[in-house]
């Protein structure tokens, strides 16, 4: 079956560093893909994976270990803005047919 | 550059009516897709369009959701009738040809917010 975990909600403070984790059990693996979404707006791409390992993208950064069915989304420097829902979504095989996880709701204190 | 458009952003509508939702997608993505998110669930594939064809359509709940793409641009999908547990945010996206490109990603619009009371 497909199954996406990551937290509900979490708090972190403008300035700081926060990790959301993903895992994932999905019947195929072709990519691992971050997303963020602002209320009332459009989920935007952040970061994707394939390979293990880490990748970086300015203030964002994502991790994957394929062999475990984990990913992270790593913020530095968390800005009032950064406050959003971030989705991890995998993409199971050739197709675009995305599965998502239900989201994490982050909220930056000042 | 025009991002994926969905009408109508909001819709209340009665319990056995119809609604028609159209997504227009970035121009010349050939990719469509629908997903839904009802209230408290993750957002779920509905189907999947290459041009004018189906190309995916395991995730269409049942036979009161009808989706079509006439001439390969923009798409509507139509409940009829609707139900309650119809309810939700439906977001439309799109991707350019050769989707399977490493790292292509999908471009999502801003969903359509239907209520069905």
């Amino acid at each position: 079956g497909q199954n996406i975990d990551q937290p509900t909600e979490m708090t972190a403070t403008e300035g700081a560093i926060v990790q959301i984790n993903c895992t994932y059990q999905t019947s195929g693996f072709n990519g691992l893909f971050w997303y963020q979404q602002h209320a009332g707006e459009a989920p935007t791409f952040l970061s994707y994976n394939v390979l293990d390992g880490l990748e970086e993208k300015g203030r964002f950064s994502s991790f994957l270990s394929r062999s475990k069915g984990y990913s992270y989304l790593l913020l530095k420097e968390l800005q009032m803005k950064d406050s959003a829902s971030y989705l991890c979504a995998v993409r199971e095989n050739y197709g675009q047919n995305f599965v998502f996880g239900p989201g994490t709701r982050l909220s930056v204190l000042p | 550059e025009a991002g994926v458009t969905q009408f109508p952003s909001h819709s209340v509508i009665e319990k056995g009516q119809t609604v028609t939702l159209r997504c227009d997608p970035i121009s010349g993505h050939d990719n469509l897709y629908w997903y839904r998110r009802v209230m408290g669930k993750e957002i779920k594939f509905l189907l999947h369009f290459v041009k004018e064809s189906k190309q995916d359509e395991s995730g269409m709940p049942n036979n009161r959701f009808l989706a079509e793409r006439t001439g390969g641009t923009y798409s509507t999908l139509k409940v009829q009738p609707a139900e309650l547990e119809d309810s939700g945010v439906y977001f439309c996206a799109s991707s350019p040809t050769g989707g399977f490109v490493f790292g292509n990603t999908i471009y999502f619009g801003e969903g359509s917010w239907l209520t069905v009371v």
